[in-house]
């Protein structure tokens, strides 16, 4: 499976602010995805990252709050912007690994707190 | 889109006993259907998953089953250890491995195992 690297691990900023997180694959993924995990929920899908396209947003996210990158195969950024104490939550990023056994993998996450 | 509904969402055992979570899906397209263990303040991990065109997968205590027909998959945790308290997450997606496709979550089980 791929192994991501994500940072930073956690950071606490002031509202108003922006923070970008970042996601490193150890192989070239066709897609990456970036998901918000509220504490003690499930995973929900922020959007889809494809290499050299705009990303695609769920229902209730929006580039303009969520702006994401993707330079290449392996990397891709996610922009929390204009923070607001209700954007404090764990963001993950994942990646499908390469052949049939590949799977969905899982980057370490980044706890946000917005004060 | 895909709907995953996970029950139970709280689940105690002792140890030694069997644990089982089940799942169901609404989308008949998909065909991969992975079992997540995420321990807290951990990223999840991928304990095992399965593919349509198999009805059981077993990989020492753990083993997962699929009816298709029936949209429903399985997680079945045998003689359960302390170490396997964690929230568990199935998912389903229309691909695997390389995909593009993303995975929908569901709520989420949290299991306890008391020695």
């Amino acid at each position: 499976s791929a192994v991501i690297s994500q940072k930073p691990s956690r950071d606490i900023c002031q509202r108003g602010t922006s923070l970008t997180i970042q996601c490193q694959v150890d192989s070239q993924v066709t897609m990456m995805f970036w998901y918000r995990q509220q504490p003690g929920q499930s995973l929900t899908l922020i959007a889809t990252a494809n290499q050299g396209s705009e990303a695609t947003y769920e229902s209730g996210f929006v580039i303009d709050k969520f702006p994401i990158s993707r330079p290449n195969l392996t990397f891709s950024t996610l922009t929390v912007s204009n923070m607001s104490p209700e954007d404090s939550s764990i963001y993950l990023c994942s990646a499908s690994g390469t052949g049939d056994l590949g799977g969905y993998t899982f980057g370490s996450g980044t706890r946000l707190t917005v004060v | 889109g895909e709907n995953v509904e996970q029950h139970p969402s709280t689940l105690s055992v002792q140890e030694g006993d069997s644990a089982v979570i089940k799942c169901t899906y609404s989308d008949s397209a998909s065909n991969y259907f992975p079992w997540y263990k995420q321990e807290l303040g951990k990223r999840p991990q991928l304990i095992i998953d399965i593919r349509s065109n198999v009805g059981e997968k077993k990989d020492q205590r753990i083993a997962v089953t699929l009816n298709k027909t029936a949209k429903h998959f399985s997680l079945h945790i045998t003689e359960t250890q302390p170490e396997d308290s964690a929230v568990y997450f199935c998912a389903a997606s229309r691909g695997s491995g390389g995909s593009n496709y993303k995975l929908t979550f569901g709520k989420g089980t949290l299991l306890t195992v008391n020695p």
